[in-house]
């Protein structure tokens, strides 16, 4: 069984085009993740619920909305895609605050030409 | 913020040799993390320590929290041990703090 499972894995769009990626994790984990990889190989958080409620909403533009209908779902909502949105996006999971363990998905290459 | 600086940038190995990674961080933390990210981009967790000594086949990983610092060894390397090797480490916050990178290259 995936712990934390996204979807898609790979992702072309074209710019302008709106797209989604789905994370679900079955981990009864409380604590929910978006992290965007660049080029560099540089992961740099972007957003974290805890108990379907935002905590962390680090600077990015509003084009990206994460939404969490359940404790184990946080999905990424991206309106307008921009060449620059191109990166792998991995979602992770972790129980309680703090000090736990993180658990990663295996990541969405997104690619917009 | 607290700062994580890991050395060296870049490793390149025969298979067979030993390997130490350093993972430097600038201020107390209550988590640390290493993940290996394979040629295809999975990350894996390797280690949970926030301090002490695991030890999970090959690998083992040494966290001195006192001293801000954190090693991870690599004995007898093989090619499937290429990759990028991340420490992360957390405060107070949920959010994990990364470094870097060490990228590892093994030839056979």
């Amino acid at each position: 069984d995936t712990a934390v499972s996204q979807t898609p894995k790979y992702l072309v769009t074209q710019m302008g085009n709106d797209k989604s990626i789905k994370c679900e994790q079955n981990l009864g984990h409380d604590t929910m993740y978006w992290y965007k990889q660049d080029s560099k190989k540089f992961l740099k958080i972007m957003f974290s619920y805890n108990n379907k409620e935002l905590i962390i909403n680090e600077t990015v533009p509003n084009r990206f909305s994460p939404k969490s209908p359940d404790k184990a779902h946080l999905n990424l909502h991206i309106n307008s895609l921009e060449l620059g949105d191109s990166a792998v996006y991995f979602c992770a999971s972790s129980h309680g605050q703090g000090a736990r363990q993180a658990f990663f998905g295996q990541g969405t290459r997104l690619t917009v030409v | 913020g607290i700062q994580v600086e890991q050395s060296p940038p870049d490793l390149i190995l025969q298979e067979g040799a030993n390997s130490t990674l350093r993972c430097n961080f600038s201020d107390s933390v209550n988590n640390l993390q290493w993940f290996h990210q394979n040629p295809w981009g999975q990350l894996i967790n390797l280690f949970y320590i926030p301090s002490g000594t695991k030890q999970n086949g090959r690998l083992s990983a040494t966290t001195v929290a006192t001293e801000r610092y954190s090693l991870l060894y690599i004995s007898s390397s093989q090619t499937t041990d290429s990759g990028v090797y991340f420490c992360a480490v957390v405060r107070s916050n949920y959010q994990l703090i990364w470094g870097a990178g060490t990228k590892l290259i093994i030839k056979p």
